[in-house]
């Protein structure tokens, strides 16, 4: 089973609303953190915004924010108010299973969310 | 400014050939990782290493090794190029904090002919 699930290999929005990119992860550990990355058609990796799995709030980081849904086992980026600039590929990541005694910094990546912002 | 470099950016070589890409950090960091991205695939860990001397297979280890010997360099090695490599390679460096981000270097095309 993917561990990562980005549904959406595509989407579209028009500039100036919201746009949300879903993602939904899979893990039986009680410690982990979710990241969303955006990758311009320059190819560079752009960090976003984190959300760990005790934070009892929803991350925010500007017009970024972060829907995280425990129970569900979701963390969708929510981006208010879209610019021309935010059309990227967009990757949902996650990191699990550290506890005392042990970390783990890997991350595993969902296969990413083409987002078109049009005029 | 610390940052993290990959060279080359781009590369072509060809099947059976061995290949070194290099990947250095001025953050100190202990905490290293090689991924590769194929289209419809993300971004899939190779390997990973959490200070030096120490090296560990990520998911699509087959093909590839890493040595670090330290701290600011991890370079990524391919044995015997093979078509199936061919990728955009990515660096990344981490702090020891498990709420950081992974920085991540600008990446490597590599065409294997």
């Amino acid at each position: 089973a993917q561990k990562i699930t980005q549904t959406q290999p595509g989407m579209f929005v028009q500039e100036k609303e919201a746009v949300t990119l879903d993602c939904t992860y899979d893990t039986s550990d009680q410690s982990y953190g979710l990241f969303w990355y955006k990758q311009p058609s320059s190819g560079e990796m752009i960090f976003l915004i984190y959300q760990g799995s005790y934070d009892e709030q929803n991350a925010t980081e500007g017009r970024y924010s972060l829907n995280f849904q425990k129970a569900r086992k979701s963390a969708n980026l929510v981006i208010s108010a879209s610019q021309l600039g935010d059309s990227a590929m967009y990757f949902c990541a996650m990191r699990e299973g550290w506890n005392s005694g042990g970390s783990n910094y890997k991350l595993t990546f969902g296969k990413g969310t083409l987002l078109t912002v049009n005029p | 400014d610390a940052e993290i470099t990959q060279s080359p950016r781009h590369k072509i070589t060809e099947t059976g050939r061995q290949v070194t890409l290099a990947c250095h950090q001025t953050w100190n960091h202990n905490n290293m990782f090689w991924y590769r991205q194929d289209l419809g695939h993300g971004l899939r860990l190779i390997h990973y290493s959490y200070g030096v001397q120490d090296t560990n297979k990520g998911e699509v280890s087959d093909g590839y090794s890493v040595s670090r010997s330290n701290t600011e360099d991890l370079p990524l090695t391919l044995e015997s190029a093979a078509s199936s490599q061919t990728s955009v390679y990515f660096c990344a460096s981490q702090p020891d904090s498990t709420y950081n981000e992974q920085f991540f270097g600008p990446g490597t095309r590599l065409t294997v002919l």
